[in-house]
């Protein structure tokens, strides 16, 4: 089965220095890998999706993410963080089982920016 | 276009009692999913709708029931509820090959 790690439950940075959020992930086959963010009391946002291509995939906000096939790694980077990037983030994995594509999420990292 | 819609945003049961969670999207998306969200588990997949008229087991489906009405709309239903069900539900659709899934505002359930 697909499975994404999240290994920090949280990070914390001060705003203007750059950002990192760290994922793993263990597929059989081509990984498709999302990352999404959740701000208090609202659902998940889509920021960004690694498919296929170049290693580094932009979205969102400024949020770029890097996929290392030989790392099994997908990093979620942000050159300059805002207090505003505060907020719970989360890596999924498509599963393609069934009938249907299927995410699986790890359990998430909370960013918390400080002046 | 409101995307995905849910209701309602926030309901007290008590254990034993039944309820139905709404989910409405107007992106003609194909696919639609429910999941429950909990403190240091990220998201868990209770069922999913690959198309109108399928459904399927996720990773944790027992104490629930889905319909999908149609094309737009995906209940998830609770025939008696418990405390372990106390958590917040997301709704989600997409438009299937790459996965891309938008969610809904959720639904914060409390069972006492």
């Amino acid at each position: 089965a697909q499975s994404v790690a999240q290994p920090e439950d949280q990070v914390n940075v001060a705003e203007g220095n750059p950002l990192t959020v760290k994922c793993t992930y263990s597929v059989s086959g081509n990984p498709y890998l999302f990352w999404y963010v959740q701000y208090p009391n609202r659902g998940l946002q889509f920021l960004l999706k690694y498919i296929t291509g170049d290693n580094l995939v932009k979205g969102s906000y400024g949020f770029e993410a890097e996929f290392n096939k030989s790392q099994t790694s997908f990093h979620l980077k942000k050159p300059s963080a805002l207090v505003s990037d505060s907020a719970l983030y989360f890596c999924a994995v498509r599963d393609v089982t069934g009938t249907a594509s299927k995410l699986t999420f790890g359990t998430g990292t909370r960013l918390q920016v400080t002046l | 276009n409101a995307g995905v819609t849910q209701t309602p945003k926030f309901q007290v049961l008590k254990t034993g009692q039944s309820m139905t969670l709404q989910c409405a999207q107007d992106m003609n998306h194909n696919s639609m999913y429910w999941y429950r969200q909990d403190p240091g588990m990220g998201l868990r997949l209770i069922y999913y709708s690959a198309s109108e008229g399928t459904t399927d087991k996720g990773e944790v489906p027992n104490g629930y029931n889905v319909s999908r009405l149609n094309k737009r709309e995906f209940s998830l239903r609770l025939e008696s509820a418990a405390p372990s069900q106390t958590s917040v539900y997301f709704c989600a659709s997409s438009v299937e090959g790459y996965g891309t899934q938008y969610f809904g505002p959720g639904t914060r359930l409390l069972v006492l």
